[in-house]
Order: C-alpha cells, then structure tokens, then sequence
C-alpha cells in the first residue's frame, strides 16, 4: 500500500491548458508539501499545509494553487500553463512534531 | 534565508576508491537528511541525522553530522557501480507550525568500471 501516491504520474499538455495533479498519503501525517524539481534536478518546497491550512506558499506565480480537501490529500492546480512550468512536481507528508519525510513517486509534468 | 551548499555537484569515481560529499548549511539546524535518487525515480532516504556528532553506516556508505561546524559530510567507501545515483543533503528547519526541507543541490555519483 502505498504510502504518499500521486497522479498522474507523467502528465502533457500544451501551453495555456489547466491541469490538476492530486497527491494522497495513508501515514496519518499532519503536514503535506508540493515540491518542485527543475531540469538541473533542483528541488524548491512550493507549498506547504498543516492541518488543511497553508502554512507555506513560497515565491510561486499565483497560477499555482494548492488545495488541501483534509489532512490526507493535497491537489495542486495549475492554470495557463507556461513552457517554464515543465518540472517534475514532488508531493511529500510529514508529522510536524517528528523528524522524516516521505515522498510521492513524483508527477512529470511537460509543457509544450 | 537558509543556504544549503552541497559539492561537488558531479562525481566520477572508479570501483573501489574511496571519496567523500560536503555539504554546509548557513542557519543552525540539528536535522539533516541525505537522499538517494535513480534517474527518473522518487527520492530515497538514505539518513537521517538528528544530533552533532550523529554518525550513521549502512553498507559502503557513511553520513555525519557536525552541528557547530553546520557541516554534514557522507563517505563513499570502495564505490561499487550500483552506487551510481544522484545524492541530496536537506536541512530540515521548524518554525511553529511552518516546517520544510531545504535542498542542496545534489551531487550526481558516476561510478566506473
């Protein structure tokens, strides 16, 4: 069973398109994150929810909205994709109050 | 802002030689994790580091953590080619209810024959 699942897992689609990639943990974790991860393998935190709420909201274009429905799930949408937007997205969980982090499989995303 | 300096960025090393990874981070932070990631795959935890001094081994590698120095260091002991893999440190740092991962920039491992 997996433990942090995302889907889809490759996604493509052109440029000024919307699309949605939904992320599920079964640990019992309170805090959920978006990762990006750039062509050079560079991994940025995006977001983060605690609870449902948003904690952390780096600096990302306001195209990128996250939804937290409740502490198992957090769906990342995406709206007027750009070429620049091509990544491979990473949702991670944590306990806020204990140490490790476990990551989704990724969702690479393609823009063209 | 947290500064998270991994070196080298690329590593080409053959079987059997020994080498080791830096990483330094700017804020003081206790947490520390190294991760392993296979081309196209998820990340990996292959440590983590929870106080100065913590020293971790599983096979040929070996992590350590020096909190006063902000330095985390992992050896590659008699690298063998399945070793061959990108290889992250991340400092982990809380504020409240604000907690995150902070990513060096990865070392990519090429073992050769």
């Amino acid at each position: 069973d997996t433990a942090v699942s995302q889907t889809p897992k490759y996604l493509v689609t052109q440029m000024g398109n919307d699309k949605s990639i939904k992320c599920e943990q079964n640990l019992g974790h309170d805090t959920m994150y978006w990762y990006k991860q750039d062509s050079k393998k560079f991994l940025k935190i995006m977001f983060s929810y605690n609870n449902k709420e948003l904690i952390i909201n780096e600096t990302v274009p306001n195209r990128f909205s996250p939804k937290s429905p409740d502490k198992a799930h957090l769906n990342l949408h995406i709206n007027s994709l750009e070429l620049g937007d091509s990544a491979v997205y990473f949702c991670a969980s944590s306990q806020l109050a204990g140490y490790g982090y476990t990551f989704g499989s990724g969702t690479r995303l393609t823009v063209v | 802002e947290l500064k998270v300096e991994q070196n080298p960025l690329f590593l080409s090393m053959q079987e059997g030689k020994n080498y080791t990874i830096y990483c330094n981070y700017s804020t003081t932070s206790d947490r520390l994790y190294w991760y392993r990631q296979d081309p196209g795959k998820s990340l990996e935890s292959l440590f983590v580091l929870l106080s100065n001094g913590a020293v971790k081994q599983e096979g040929r590698l070996m992590a350590s953590l020096d909190t006063k120095a902000r330095l985390s260091t992992l050896h590659i002991t008699a690298a063998v080619h399945d070793l061959s893999a990108t290889y992250f440190c991340a400092v982990d740092l809380s504020s409240g209810s604000a907690r995150q991962l902070t990513f060096g920039s990865g070392t990519q491992l090429t073992v050769l024959p």
